[in-house]
């Protein structure tokens, strides 16, 4: 069964210390791992796809990589503007469907 | 701008009243999605459409129709069958065609019960 695990439900940071957020994936025919931010009352705003273990994207204070059965969302030196839900996707290989994890709660304190 | 506009951004529904949530795109994609947020749960998928006149259920289509008459536009009913319908509700689009095309999302609608 397809499933997109991300972990840790919650985390808080103090401004300028850097962590790591991760999602783990079991999909038949990874078709590719898209990263989103989300803040309270909008809709997902599109960070980053992933196509091929290996692979890298940076964008200001954040870099996601892939490997085979797992992603991670490298935040560094995380400022107070960073604190959003965080949500990883999958596209399912046998359609033009989308699964979702259920995010992580990134807050940095000042 | 190219976005993806939803309305209205709050809805209130009566005991066995349908209600429609509005979703309209510029962005000339052919694939449009309705996904139904609940807080501690990842999105869920209600009804997907990859092209005009054709729609698909998914994973929790039941009390929900919808309809795909124009490529810019994909309304959600919320019917009086669904029984728990207070929720956040997201519609995206996408190109429908290469991997690596991400979905793009509107700012939702918040559904309550009177």
């Amino acid at each position: 069964e397809d499933q997109v695990t991300q972990s840790p439900e919650a985390l808080r940071l103090q401004e300028g210390e850097s962590s790591s957020l991760n999602c783990s994936y079991t999909v038949s025919g990874l078709r590719g791992l898209f990263w989103y931010r989300q803040d309270p009352g909008k809709g997902p705003e599109f960070l980053f796809t992933l196509y091929s273990a290996g692979e890298e994207k940076e964008k200001e204070r954040l870099k996601a990589t892939l490997t085979k059965k797992e992603s991670f969302l490298h935040i560094t030196a995380p400022k107070p503007e960073d604190s959003a839900t965080y949500l990883c996707a999958v596209r399912r290989g046998t359609g033009n469907q989308f699964y979702f994890g259920t995010g992580t709660s990134l807050t940095v304190i000042p | 701008d190219g976005g993806i506009t939803q309305s209205p951004k709050y809805l209130f529904r009566k005991e066995g009243q349908n209600v429609t949530l509005s979703c309209e795109q510029n962005l000339n994609h052919d694939a449009m999605y309705w996904y139904r947020q609940d807080p501690g749960q990842g999105l869920r998928l209600i009804y997907y459409s990859q092209i005009v006149n054709d729609f698909q259920k998914g994973d929790i289509a039941e009390g929900y129709s919808v309809s795909r008459e124009k490529k810019e536009s994909f309304p959600l009913t919320v019917t009086s069958a669904q029984k728990n319908p207070t929720a956040f509700y997201l519609c995206a689009s996408s190109t429908g065609t290469g991997a690596n095309q991400p979905q793009h999302f509107g700012d939702g609608t918040r559904l309550s019960i009177l």
